[in-house]
């Protein structure tokens, strides 16, 4: 039963271009919500988050927003290097006493051409 | 400033025989989380500890499996007399005082079992 839907296994855009990706989740108890990247051989790195009491966080060319209503979230990053070619997972955490636990989705494969 | 190291980043064995996974978190962390990545999925919660302590081991198999984080040394993950469905990416993550901090990865361990 996957907590956390990232639909596009892959996506592909042009440098310069924006780049949408998107995240639906099920679970309501989830409060907090991550994008990490991941390139090849590397660990996952934080990228951005939020909390379910705002919409929209935004830092530098990443910008998060979160839909609680529709239970869904989207990673926009504009405009789109090539360096940003990764694997970018969805991840959210629990509210309550278990909040260590992260749940990620299963990625999303970004790739940005020159 | 060393970030989360793991090792070895590579591990083969043959069925039946023991995995030793090691995790040194950055300099200052005291929790310690492993993450279980299979192929084509997310990376999924297994264990959290503190020093000397499992805070949280409902993610591991019950068998064959353990954990721990001596007052010296690396965070060790065990598995004992490995199965092929146990070949997967062990991802490591570090954070400091308190458990809702950022959580940083490691660069992992792929195990691939014969």
């Amino acid at each position: 039963d996957q907590q956390v839907k990232q639909n596009s296994p892959s996506l592909s855009v042009q440098e310069g271009r924006i780049s949408i990706l998107n995240c639906d989740y099920t679970n309501s108890m989830f409060d907090y919500f991550l994008w990490y990247k991941k390139y090849p051989a590397e660990g996952p790195t934080f990228l951005i988050s939020i909390s379910s009491i705002k919409d929209k966080n935004e830092d530098g060319r990443f910008t998060v927003f979160l839909n609680k209503s529709a239970k869904h979230l989207s990673l926009h990053i504009v405009p789109s290097q090539p360096g940003d070619s990764a694997v970018y997972f969805c991840v959210s955490r629990n509210s309550g006493g278990s909040n260590y636990k992260l749940t990620f989705g299963k990625g999303t494969l970004l790739t940005v051409n020159p | 400033n060393a970030g989360v190291m793991q090792n070895p980043r590579h591990l083969v064995r043959r069925r039946g025989q023991e995995a030793r996974l090691r995790c040194s978190p950055m300099k200052g962390h005291s929790h310690v989380y492993w993450y279980r990545q299979l192929p084509e999925e997310g990376l999924k919660f297994m264990v959290y500890l503190q020093k000397e302590n499992i805070i949280d081991e409902s993610g591991m198999p019950k068998e064959r499996f353990s954990a721990e984080f001596p007052k010296e040394g690396p965070s060790i993950l065990r598995i004992q007399q490995v199965v092929r469905g146990d070949s997967a990416a062990y991802f490591c993550a570090s954070s400091s005082g308190t458990n809702t901090d950022t959580q940083y990865f490691g660069p992992g361990t792929r195990l691939t079992v014969l």
